[in-house]
């Protein structure tokens, strides 16, 4: 199935500051998702990309997703203690496939 | 609308012991997924129900667990003879199913099990 590297695993930020998640495949993504984790809570899906590209905003976030397919990032502007929480992409597990396989996640702390 | 609701919110039990971990999908949805998050971990697939097919249960890590969905509704996760090293966020989440597309997953908020 399909395989997806997130990076990095851990991040700490200063209230204020830019935060960026990247997810790396070896191999074309029909799609991503991302979804955000609070402490203590489940997953929430956030977006889906599926355009080679294709850039989408919700407020402070903006989600992008490579050119070539095989790559998206979700970066924070300004972060804040709502922040906080694991984020991960998710991308389809094969073709024909309705499954996902999840990256392990990036863990974001905000220092207030 | 209802989410995904899961029941029980948590669960403790001995070594041992079987455990039944329920999961009511959105009315509708067609597709069921089982996973499990260790303590500060990612997620991981146990096993995929889709309608009437026969479940994706190559996540699974031991035949001590079983999954079944009755009515293409409810699911039941068990566990025999629990060990220490089950003690995990157990998540369900399910999505419409629709032939063609990636589904966005909903979540339930999980059954926190740990076995002393």
């Amino acid at each position: 199935g399909q395989q997806v590297m997130q990076i990095p695993q851990y991040q700490h930020v200063q209230e204020g500051e830019d935060f960026t998640t990247y997810c790396n495949s070896s191999t074309t993504l029909s799609n991503i998702q991302w979804y955000k984790q609070r402490p203590g809570g489940h997953p929430v899906f956030l977006i889906q990309l599926v355009k080679s590209g294709e850039v989408k905003k919700q407020k402070r976030l903006t989600f992008q997703f490579g050119e070539a397919k095989k790559n998206s990032s979700l970066h924070i502007t300004a972060t804040q203690t709502t922040d906080v929480g694991t984020y991960f992409c998710a991308v389809n597990s094969g073709a024909g496939s309705y499954q996902l396989t999840f990256g392990k996640g990036t863990k974001l702390s905000v220092i207030p | 609308g209802a989410g995904v609701s899961q029941s029980p919110s948590n669960k403790v039990t001995e070594k041992g012991k079987d455990v039944e971990l329920r999961c009511d999908p959105i009315s509708g949805h067609t597709a069921l997924y089982w996973y499990r998050q260790s303590l500060g971990q990612g997620l991981e697939f146990l096993i995929y129900f889709q309608g009437n097919s026969a479940p994706d249960k190559s996540g699974l890590p031991s035949d001590r667990f079983s999954a079944e969905r009755t009515g293409g509704s409810v699911s039941t996760l068990t566990i025999q003879r629990t060990q220490q090293e089950d003690s995990a966020v157990y998540l369900c989440a399910s999505s419409v199913g629709l032939a063609g597309f990636t589904d966005t997953q909903y979540f339930g908020p999980g059954t926190r099990l740990t076995v002393l």
